[in-house]
């Protein structure tokens, strides 16, 4: 079947720290992977997604590769900033189930300290 | 309005209560999604509506029935709740169901209570 696997938070970065949080996935098709950001009192937004193999998707600094050889989908930035402080969720969709179905991980919980 | 919109944003209910959450969708989609959202959990699809037809029910309780009359709303019709289905429900829409990589969009969300 079909499910996502992300890292535990919280995690508590200082401003201008590297951030990682890893994403690994299985899906029975080809599903294409995303990452969806929730800030304080608001709905999940979409973030970056990539579609294929390889490819990489990116938005407001952040990066994430499609692995397909490893399964995995982590999200990186480089200089975070007390503006990124929200919950991270990875997702795959995948049309084998007649649908566009999204299967999200747990979230994870991101909170930037100046 | 623009985007994804959904009322109440906050509701308290009794157990024996009727209420029903709605979402409305200002984008032109033809795909509607309800989630439920706990703590610690991933979140849940519940129901997929296209174009005003129901596409998939994960299993939910028939205490949580949706409605989609139109394409633009969608609601989700509430009975004889437990405290155990206190969550945040959030409705999402796309353009269709078919489009593997779509972008759902999503509303900020009704944080229930069942008391």
């Amino acid at each position: 079947g079909n499910s996502v696997t992300q890292m535990e938070g919280p995690v508590t970065l200082s401003e201008e720290a590297f951030l990682t949080i890893n994403c690994t996935y299985t899906a029975t098709g080809y599903p294409s992977l995303f990452w969806y950001v929730q800030y304080p009192g608001e709905g999940l937004q979409l973030l970056l997604k990539a579609t294929k193999a390889d490819d990489k998707g990116s938005n407001k600094g952040f990066e994430a590769t499609y692995r397909k050889e490893t399964t995995s989908f982590h999200l990186e930035k480089g200089s975070v900033q007390v503006s990124d402080s929200a919950v991270y969720f990875c997702a795959l969709s995948d049309i084998v189930t007649g649908a566009n179905n999204l299967f999200f991980g747990t979230g994870t919980r991101l909170t930037v300290i100046p | 309005e623009t985007g994804v919109t959904q009322t109440p944003r906050h509701l308290v209910m009794g157990m024996t209560n009727k209420k029903s959450l709605k979402c409305e969708q200002h984008l032109g989609h033809n795909a509607m999604y309800w989630y439920k959202q706990s703590a610690k959990k991933p979140l849940e699809l519940m129901f997929v509506y296209s174009l005003e037809e129901r596409v998939e029910n994960n299993s939910v309780p028939s205490r949580f029935s949706p409605e989609c009359p139109n394409s633009s709303h969608l609601f989700l019709h509430l009975h004889t709740l437990q405290p155990e289905d206190s969550a945040l429900y959030l409705c999402a829409s796309s353009p269709s169901t078919s489009g593997r990589a779509d972008e759902q969009f999503f509303g900020p969300g009704t944080r229930l209570t069942v008391l």
